[in-house]
């Protein structure tokens, strides 16, 4: 059965601080790795990672793959109240060719 | 217009009601998806289908059941709703390549 897991479940930090999310995974066949940020409603897209080693970034965000470790992580730096969302990890198996996905970390950021 | 509609957005009902949740979508993925969303335990994937003749259970698919009417429409009913069934649901669809999903707006659903 495809697993996610995500950690830790929930952050309290205050703005500025830098934050890193983290996400394993046991999936048939891994495609990719995909990392969403929701706010009040649906999941928005921020990543998606294929290649092991190879840092995706936008503005403050950041991630990388650990293919030989199964893992992920994503860094928020400077952080700001805005970024206050929980933070979705999910892998794409081309076996079952389907999404599974972690419970998700509930990041508050305080002023 | 958004590229994944669903309807209803928000929908109260009682315990032993037939219940459907619609989804439309212009995005012209094969692929669509139906999970729900409770606190603390992330997305669940209920139903998922491929195309119009391709529909497969997901890991919570007990009390629901599904309709694949064409590839841009794909519907989820509760036959008889009970209280548990309380939640978030969201439909989808996906990029075949990388498994892009893209996201519904959510239709929250509340069972007294």
């Amino acid at each position: 059965e495809d697993k996610v897991v995500q950690s830790p479940l929930s952050l309290v930090v205050h703005e500025g601080d830098t934050v890193t999310l983290n996400c394993s995974y046991e999936v048939t066949n891994f495609r990719s790795l995909l990392w969403y940020k929701q706010e009040k409603k649906a999941p928005t897209f921020l990543f998606m990672l294929t290649s092991s080693g190879i840092e995706k970034k936008s503005g403050r965000l950041s991630s990388i793959l650990d293919k030989k470790e199964l893992s992920s992580i994503l860094n928020i730096t400077a952080t700001q109240t805005g970024d206050s969302a929980i933070y979705l990890c999910a892998a794409y198996s081309g076996g079952y060719q389907k999404v599974t996905f972690g419970t998700g970390t509930k990041l508050q950021v305080i002023p | 217009d958004a590229d994944v509609t669903q309807t209803p957005r928000n929908r109260i009902t009682k315990t032993g009601k037939r219940i459907m949740l619609e989804c439309s979508q212009t995005k012209g993925h094969d692929r669509m998806y139906w999970y729900r969303q409770d606190p603390g335990l992330g997305l669940r994937l209920i139903y998922y289908s491929f195309d119009v003749k391709d529909i497969n259970k997901g890991e919570i698919s007990d009390g629901y059941s599904v309709s694949r009417q064409a590839q841009a429409k794909f519907s989820l009913s509760l036959e008889s709703a009970i209280p548990n069934q309380t939640a978030l649901y969201f439909c989808a669809t996906s990029d075949p390549n990388t498994g892009e999903l893209f996201f519904g707006e959510g239709s929250r659903l509340t069972v007294l």
